[in-house]
């Protein structure tokens, strides 16, 4: 099965910049999904994409965070203005519905 | 306890020995899922058992369901040095629309000492 590919692995930010995360699901699956794991914390669910617009979303997807996939391909996660909690593991995931789903290997993000 | 809690969240066995993790859960679910995730890497999934199955095989992979105790066992047979990873269950709602995200529990750190 290919895998999800995301970029950058590890970013290390300012506090208040804005960061992109990115994710080629190289699939014809239709549902695409973030996560995020805070160190030695669970997967959190933060939001699911379907048919190029959000399908559900966690309380942690507030305001700061927004998703897109801009081409048909890359799908994005941006944070407007990083804070200090938001350094975590960020895991784009793709999947069928109430399926398995398939992980990339995740994009560490340090916030300064 | 939140949605999907394993226990223990701990297990440091030795090689050859069989593993069992369990995870409790408290909504209606519409399958219950077990991914693996090694050291800073991404999760790997590993078996999915519908709200209807009872018990499910994969390889060396044993998984159970108790729908009525909203519970899960995972079972590793012959555990070798390269399942040291942690381990975790997701379930997915028995309501709502198919792009609901998986709840993940906290889950055990499995440990095969060689």
């Amino acid at each position: 099965e290919p895998e999800v590919t995301q970029t950058p692995s590890h970013q290390v930010t300012q506090m208040g910049q804005e960061v992109i995360l990115r994710c080629v699901p190289i699939s014809n699956h239709l549902y695409f999904y973030w996560y995020r794991q805070i160190l030695g914390q669970k997967v959190e669910f933060l939001v699911s994409f379907y048919n190029n617009e959000i399908s559900e979303k966690s309380e942690i997807f507030d305001d700061q965070f927004s998703v897109e996939r801009p081409d048909g391909s890359n799908f994005t996660l941006k944070i407007r203005s990083t804070k200090l909690e938001d350094s975590a593991m960020y895991f784009c995931a793709r999947g069928l519905a109430r399926g398995e789903l398939f992980f990339g290997e995740g994009s560490r993000l340090t916030v300064l | 306890s939140q949605q999907g809690e394993e226990d223990p969240q701990a297990l440091s066995i030795q090689e050859g020995e069989n593993a069992t993790m369990n995870c409790s859960y408290k909504t209606s679910i519409n399958n219950l899922q077990w991914y693996r995730q090694n050291s800073g890497r991404g999760l790997v999934h590993l078996i999915l058992i519908r709200s209807n199955e009872r018990e499910k095989h994969s390889g060396r992979l044993r998984v159970t369901l108790d729908t009525s105790k909203k519970s899960s066992s995972l079972l590793i047979t012959a555990s070798r040095a390269a399942d040291t990873a942690s381990y975790f269950c997701a379930t997915v709602p028995g309501s709502g629309g198919g792009a609901d995200g998986l709840t993940f529990g906290k889950g055990t750190h499995l440990i095969i000492q060689p």
